[in-house]
Protein backbone atom coordinates (compact mmCIF):
# COMPACT_ATOMS: atom_id res chain seq x y z
CA UNK A 1 0.00 0.00 0.00
CA UNK A 2 1.93 3.15 -1.32
CA UNK A 3 1.77 5.91 1.23
CA UNK A 4 1.51 10.11 0.23
CA UNK A 5 3.00 10.47 -2.39
CA UNK A 6 4.69 13.63 -3.97
CA UNK A 7 6.70 15.02 -6.80
CA UNK A 8 8.46 16.30 -8.12
CA UNK A 9 11.07 16.28 -4.79
CA UNK A 10 13.18 18.62 -5.16
CA UNK A 11 13.20 21.87 -7.89
CA UNK A 12 14.53 25.43 -8.35
CA UNK A 13 12.49 28.81 -9.67
CA UNK A 14 13.44 31.95 -10.42
CA UNK A 15 11.10 34.77 -8.70
CA UNK A 16 8.39 35.74 -10.44
CA UNK A 17 7.68 32.25 -12.15
CA UNK A 18 4.86 30.20 -11.78
CA UNK A 19 5.56 26.41 -9.60
CA UNK A 20 3.12 23.40 -9.57
CA UNK A 21 3.61 20.86 -7.20
CA UNK A 22 1.66 17.33 -6.87
CA UNK A 23 0.27 14.79 -4.71
CA UNK A 24 -1.37 11.50 -4.38
CA UNK A 25 -3.33 10.61 -1.34
CA UNK A 26 -2.71 7.75 0.78
CA UNK A 27 -5.12 4.72 -0.71
CA UNK A 28 -8.67 5.09 0.89
CA UNK A 29 -8.20 8.53 1.82
CA UNK A 30 -10.30 11.39 0.15
CA UNK A 31 -8.95 15.11 2.37
CA UNK A 32 -5.71 16.73 0.77
CA UNK A 33 -4.00 19.23 2.78
CA UNK A 34 -1.05 21.22 2.09
CA UNK A 35 1.30 22.48 4.38
CA UNK A 36 4.78 24.73 4.23
CA UNK A 37 7.34 24.45 6.53
CA UNK A 38 10.38 26.77 6.28
CA UNK A 39 13.50 25.76 7.51
CA UNK A 40 13.97 25.89 11.05
CA UNK A 41 10.22 26.14 11.80
CA UNK A 42 7.19 23.41 11.83
CA UNK A 43 4.66 23.23 9.39
CA UNK A 44 2.38 25.57 8.61
CA UNK A 45 -1.40 24.89 7.16
CA UNK A 46 -2.21 26.24 3.41
CA UNK A 47 -5.00 24.73 2.72
CA UNK A 48 -7.59 21.46 2.64
CA UNK A 49 -9.52 19.67 -0.25
CA UNK A 50 -12.47 17.21 0.22
CA UNK A 51 -14.83 16.59 -2.50
CA UNK A 52 -13.40 18.37 -4.98
CA UNK A 53 -13.51 22.05 -3.29
CA UNK A 54 -11.34 23.89 -1.35
CA UNK A 55 -12.57 23.82 2.68
CA UNK A 56 -10.46 25.23 4.85
CA UNK A 57 -7.98 27.47 3.79
CA UNK A 58 -4.91 28.91 6.15
CA UNK A 59 -2.79 32.71 6.26
CA UNK A 60 -1.52 32.10 2.73
CA UNK A 61 -1.99 35.18 -0.10
CA UNK A 62 -4.06 34.02 -3.27
CA UNK A 63 -0.94 33.27 -4.74
CA UNK A 64 -1.55 29.98 -3.61
CA UNK A 65 -4.41 27.76 -4.82
CA UNK A 66 -4.79 24.70 -5.67
CA UNK A 67 -6.89 21.15 -7.10
CA UNK A 68 -8.19 18.08 -6.59
CA UNK A 69 -9.10 15.76 -9.02
CA UNK A 70 -12.04 13.04 -8.58
CA UNK A 71 -9.70 10.42 -7.92
CA UNK A 72 -8.36 12.58 -4.76
CA UNK A 73 -5.23 13.62 -5.71
CA UNK A 74 -4.08 17.01 -5.75
CA UNK A 75 -1.86 19.74 -6.94
CA UNK A 76 -0.85 22.70 -5.48
CA UNK A 77 -0.32 26.26 -7.39
CA UNK A 78 2.14 29.29 -6.50
CA UNK A 79 2.52 32.19 -8.73
CA UNK A 80 4.63 35.08 -8.68
CA UNK A 81 7.15 33.74 -6.82
CA UNK A 82 8.80 35.39 -3.79
CA UNK A 83 12.41 34.51 -2.30
CA UNK A 84 10.37 33.71 0.50
CA UNK A 85 8.63 30.85 -0.60
CA UNK A 86 11.18 28.82 -0.16
CA UNK A 87 10.60 25.79 1.62
CA UNK A 88 9.67 22.48 2.46
CA UNK A 89 5.82 21.96 0.89
CA UNK A 90 4.32 18.86 2.31
CA UNK A 91 0.94 16.59 1.42
CA UNK A 92 -1.35 15.32 4.09
CA UNK A 93 -4.42 12.92 3.82
CA UNK A 94 -6.77 11.28 5.65
CA UNK A 95 -9.76 9.81 5.38
CA UNK A 96 -13.18 11.55 6.12
CA UNK A 97 -15.23 9.76 8.54
CA UNK A 98 -19.44 9.43 8.73
CA UNK A 99 -20.62 12.76 6.69
CA UNK A 100 -17.38 14.21 5.87
CA UNK A 101 -15.67 14.44 9.19
CA UNK A 102 -12.81 14.43 10.49
CA UNK A 103 -10.10 13.19 13.28
CA UNK A 104 -8.61 10.83 12.08
CA UNK A 105 -4.35 10.14 11.60
CA UNK A 106 -3.25 12.63 8.97
CA UNK A 107 -0.30 10.81 7.03
CA UNK A 108 2.33 13.05 5.46
CA UNK A 109 4.16 12.66 1.91
CA UNK A 110 8.54 12.94 1.68
CA UNK A 111 7.54 16.43 0.41
CA UNK A 112 8.90 18.86 -2.41
CA UNK A 113 12.07 20.86 -2.05
CA UNK A 114 11.24 24.44 -3.68
CA UNK A 115 14.36 27.11 -3.56
CA UNK A 116 13.36 30.17 -4.70
CA UNK A 117 16.54 32.05 -6.69
CA UNK B 1 0.56 30.97 13.61
CA UNK B 2 1.75 28.48 16.19
CA UNK B 3 -0.46 26.69 18.32
CA UNK B 4 1.97 24.36 20.03
CA UNK B 5 5.07 25.37 22.29
CA UNK B 6 7.33 22.30 22.32
CA UNK B 7 10.03 21.78 25.17
CA UNK B 8 12.90 21.74 25.21
CA UNK B 9 13.88 23.27 21.73
CA UNK B 10 16.66 20.34 21.88
CA UNK B 11 17.66 17.50 23.71
CA UNK B 12 20.76 15.42 23.64
CA UNK B 13 21.05 12.02 25.26
CA UNK B 14 23.62 9.01 25.49
CA UNK B 15 21.95 6.06 23.34
CA UNK B 16 19.92 3.66 25.89
CA UNK B 17 18.12 7.10 27.87
CA UNK B 18 14.83 7.60 28.22
CA UNK B 19 14.24 11.10 26.19
CA UNK B 20 10.98 12.72 26.71
CA UNK B 21 9.42 16.02 25.13
CA UNK B 22 6.52 18.43 25.87
CA UNK B 23 4.24 20.08 23.92
CA UNK B 24 1.69 22.63 25.05
CA UNK B 25 -1.05 23.75 22.92
CA UNK B 26 -3.47 27.19 23.45
CA UNK B 27 -7.27 26.15 22.25
CA UNK B 28 -9.53 23.00 23.19
CA UNK B 29 -8.44 19.75 20.80
CA UNK B 30 -10.33 16.91 19.28
CA UNK B 31 -7.13 15.22 19.25
CA UNK B 32 -3.08 15.38 19.15
CA UNK B 33 -0.77 13.84 16.84
CA UNK B 34 2.77 13.57 17.40
CA UNK B 35 5.43 12.97 14.51
CA UNK B 36 8.91 12.40 13.90
CA UNK B 37 10.50 14.15 11.02
CA UNK B 38 14.62 12.88 9.65
CA UNK B 39 16.67 16.12 8.51
CA UNK B 40 14.73 17.38 4.96
CA UNK B 41 12.67 14.49 5.28
CA UNK B 42 8.79 14.00 5.15
CA UNK B 43 6.65 13.83 8.74
CA UNK B 44 6.32 9.96 10.07
CA UNK B 45 3.42 9.63 12.14
CA UNK B 46 3.89 8.75 15.41
CA UNK B 47 0.87 8.69 17.80
CA UNK B 48 -2.28 9.95 17.38
CA UNK B 49 -4.40 10.53 21.03
CA UNK B 50 -7.95 11.73 21.68
CA UNK B 51 -9.28 14.07 23.74
CA UNK B 52 -10.88 11.74 26.25
CA UNK B 53 -7.87 9.98 26.29
CA UNK B 54 -4.85 10.13 28.88
CA UNK B 55 -2.45 8.00 28.00
CA UNK B 56 -1.24 5.85 24.66
CA UNK B 57 1.52 3.18 24.13
CA UNK B 58 3.37 2.11 20.46
CA UNK B 59 6.27 0.31 20.98
CA UNK B 60 8.99 2.20 23.09
CA UNK B 61 6.87 5.48 22.51
CA UNK B 62 4.43 6.53 25.71
CA UNK B 63 2.18 9.65 25.12
CA UNK B 64 0.51 11.16 28.08
CA UNK B 65 -2.48 13.86 27.59
CA UNK B 66 -3.29 16.57 30.08
CA UNK B 67 -6.23 18.41 29.10
CA UNK B 68 -6.82 20.84 31.54
CA UNK B 69 -2.64 21.67 31.31
CA UNK B 70 -3.41 21.68 27.43
CA UNK B 71 -0.52 19.46 27.51
CA UNK B 72 1.09 16.82 26.01
CA UNK B 73 4.65 14.30 26.83
CA UNK B 74 6.40 11.98 24.49
CA UNK B 75 8.39 9.68 25.92
CA UNK B 76 11.08 7.53 24.24
CA UNK B 77 12.48 4.59 26.39
CA UNK B 78 16.00 3.00 25.80
CA UNK B 79 16.41 5.25 23.22
CA UNK B 80 18.62 4.47 20.16
CA UNK B 81 21.06 6.45 17.04
CA UNK B 82 18.06 5.74 14.59
CA UNK B 83 16.15 8.34 17.21
CA UNK B 84 17.92 11.20 15.97
CA UNK B 85 15.53 13.59 14.84
CA UNK B 86 13.17 16.44 15.40
CA UNK B 87 9.51 15.69 16.40
CA UNK B 88 6.29 17.91 16.50
CA UNK B 89 3.13 17.66 18.03
CA UNK B 90 0.10 18.76 16.11
CA UNK B 91 -3.12 20.01 17.19
CA UNK B 92 -6.78 19.09 15.37
CA UNK B 93 -9.10 21.81 17.20
CA UNK B 94 -12.33 20.62 18.69
CA UNK B 95 -14.00 21.36 15.62
CA UNK B 96 -12.29 18.56 14.40
CA UNK B 97 -11.59 19.66 10.84
CA UNK B 98 -8.88 18.19 9.98
CA UNK B 99 -6.38 21.22 10.62
CA UNK B 100 -3.53 20.23 11.97
CA UNK B 101 -1.16 23.40 13.74
CA UNK B 102 2.12 22.61 14.29
CA UNK B 103 4.43 23.55 17.78
CA UNK B 104 8.12 24.51 16.61
CA UNK B 105 9.64 20.60 17.17
CA UNK B 106 12.06 19.33 19.64
CA UNK B 107 15.18 18.22 18.33
CA UNK B 108 16.44 15.07 19.68
CA UNK B 109 20.27 13.72 19.72
CA UNK B 110 21.01 10.28 20.39
CA UNK B 111 24.63 9.72 20.93
CA UNK B 112 25.91 5.82 20.09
Amino acid sequence: DAGVTQSPTHLIKTRGQQVTLRCSPKSGHDTVSWYQQALGQGPQFIFQYYEEEERQRGNFPDRFSGHQFPNYSSELNVNALLLGDSALYLCASSPSTHRGRFGNTIYFGEGSWLTVV
Amino acid sequence: SQQGEEDPQALSIQEGENATMNCSYKTSINNLQWYRQNSGRGLVHLILIRSNEREKHSGRLRVTLDTSKKSSSLLITASRAADTASYFCATDSSSNTGKLIFGQGTTLQVKP
